[in-house]
């Protein structure tokens, strides 16, 4: 079985200061590892995915994760917070075997202040 | 524009009516996924569709009720509804990428129940 954890429900910024949301998981096999962002009354968008290859993986309005392995994390950052980063985002993961589902992690608000 | 589209955006039912959840996707993919968002819980997945057939059913009550007629469309059906039902539920859809399964969502739908 897999197993996303999320530390920290929560997590406030200053604009201009470093993102790190942090992601760790569970697999048996090879993971594959995705972070989606939430913005109020909207569904989930994909920032980034990992499957295969380089571990640090870029995604779009400059967030960034880095896949280790031996720590069994998935950690999302940004440089620079901006406002309209505020959201929610989740970890999630899945696999190769057949009709694998996502499995999520609990998110993780994102507050940004100026 | 995620080429997911849910219908309606807002829902308010009381505990006796029957209603039906819509989704679409436009996008060519052969799974669909209903997942219910609560507060303070991570995303539940309640069922999952590969070329119609329900390969997925995570223990959800019979008082929610799935179909899937084709690929591009799933409906998910309710009737004598409770208030712990209200939430956010959302659609989404899949096709293999590089072997992992990048699901797109929906806005989602936001229920309540009174």
């Amino acid at each position: 079985a897999q197993s996303v954890t999320q530390l920290g429900s929560h997590v406030s910024v200053s604009e201009g200061a470093l993102v790190l949301l942090r992601c760790n998981y569970s697999s048996s096999v090879p993971p594959y590892l995705f972070w989606y962002v939430q913005y109020p009354n909207q569904g989930l968008q994909l920032l980034l995915k990992y499957t295969t290859g380089a571990t640090l993986v870029k995604g779009i309005n400059g967030f960034e994760a880095e896949f280790k392995k031996s720590e069994t994390s998935f950690h999302l950052t940004k440089p620079s917070a901006h406002m309209s980063d505020a959201a929610e985002y989740f970890c999630a993961v899945s696999d190769d075997s057949g009709y694998s589902t996502l499995t999520f992690g609990k998110g993780t608000m994102l507050l940004v202040s100026p | 524009e995620t080429g997911v589209t849910q219908t309606p955006r807002h829902l308010v039912m009381g505990m006796t009516n029957k209603k039906s959840l819509k989704c679409e996707q436009h996008l060519g993919h052969n799974a669909m996924y209903w997942y219910k968002q609560s507060a303070k819980k991570p995303l539940e997945l309640m069922f999952v569709y590969n070329f119609k057939e329900q390969t997925e059913n995570n223990s959800v009550p019979s008082r929610f009720s799935p179909e899937c007629p084709n690929s591009s469309h799933l409906f998910l059906h309710l009737h004598t509804l409770q208030p712990e039902d209200s939430a956010l539920y959302l659609c989404a859809s899949s096709q293999e990428v590089k072997g992992a399964k990048v699901s797109f969502f929906g806005q989602g739908t936001r229920l309540t129940v009174v």
